[in-house]
């Protein structure tokens, strides 16, 4: 099956640094990927959906000066953390779809600001 | 706009029986409803995907049904096993643009 890398696992940060988390499909082209963020025991929240070469769209009540996603080629795309604060802490998960209506999800990425 | 709900959100089993996992959506205009299993600090793996024309998947001791007109799924796992324990979570995709909307999950124990 179509194989998604979410890169680093974990990170641990201090307060005001920026972080960045990849997210690649190995062996197939995503013309379109998904950023969620997971608080413990709570369920996913869409945060932003990105389309290669294109602005990503965010969800209602998401900053996007906050969260920059890049998607710069139809096998990555790019979270970054800007000015991250404790608050930010959370469990980052990405997926990719092809265009067809499976999406295939990484494994996700803990992040931890002090 | 859409919300799922996952009953029960917590549910500890012997191992052996047989268990039913429910999701419920306020807005019947769904693509597909999808079931996934994600282990501690893990990612998401897909159990089963059911189109909004279809009334149920079964895959292995996993059978989900969908029943559109009254919002409910429901996830049917036959002789549970200790490797069963998970959070299993459902979604809804409606609205276009492969947006998936989830449940809160309900975390599932299988004791030995």
């Amino acid at each position: 099956g179509a194989v998604v890398s979410q890169h680093p696992s974990r990170v641990i940060c201090k307060s005001g640094t920026s972080v960045k988390i990849e997210c690649r499909s190995l062996d197939f082209q995503a013309t379109t990927m998904f950023w969620y963020r997971q608080f413990p025991k709570q369920s996913l929240m869409l945060m932003a959906t990105s389309n290669e070469g294109s602005k990503a769209t965010y969800e209602q009540g998401v900053e996007k000066d906050k969260f920059l996603i890049n998607h710069a080629s139809l096998t990555l795309s790019t979270l970054t953390v800007t000015s991250a604060h404790p608050e930010d802490s959370s469990f980052y998960i990405c997926s990719a779809g092809e265009g067809g209506y499976i999406q295939y999800f990484g494994a996700g990425t803990r992040l931890s600001v002090l | 706009k859409q919300e799922v709900t996952q009953i029960p959100a917590a549910l500890s089993v012997p191992e052996g029986e047989n268990l039913v996992l429910n999701c419920s959506f306020t807005d019947s205009a769904i693509y597909n409803l999808q079931w996934f299993r994600q282990d501690p600090g893990k990612g998401l793996t897909s159990l089963l995907l059911i189109q909004s024309s279809q009334r149920e998947q079964t895959s292995g001791r996993l059978n989900a049904s969908l029943d559109k007109s009254s919002g409910r799924s429901t996830l049917y796992i036959a002789a549970s096993q200790p490797g069963d324990s998970a959070t299993y979570l459902c979604a809804v995709e409606g609205g276009g643009a492969q947006k998936l909307v989830f449940g809160q999950g309900t975390r599932l124990t299988i004791n030995p």
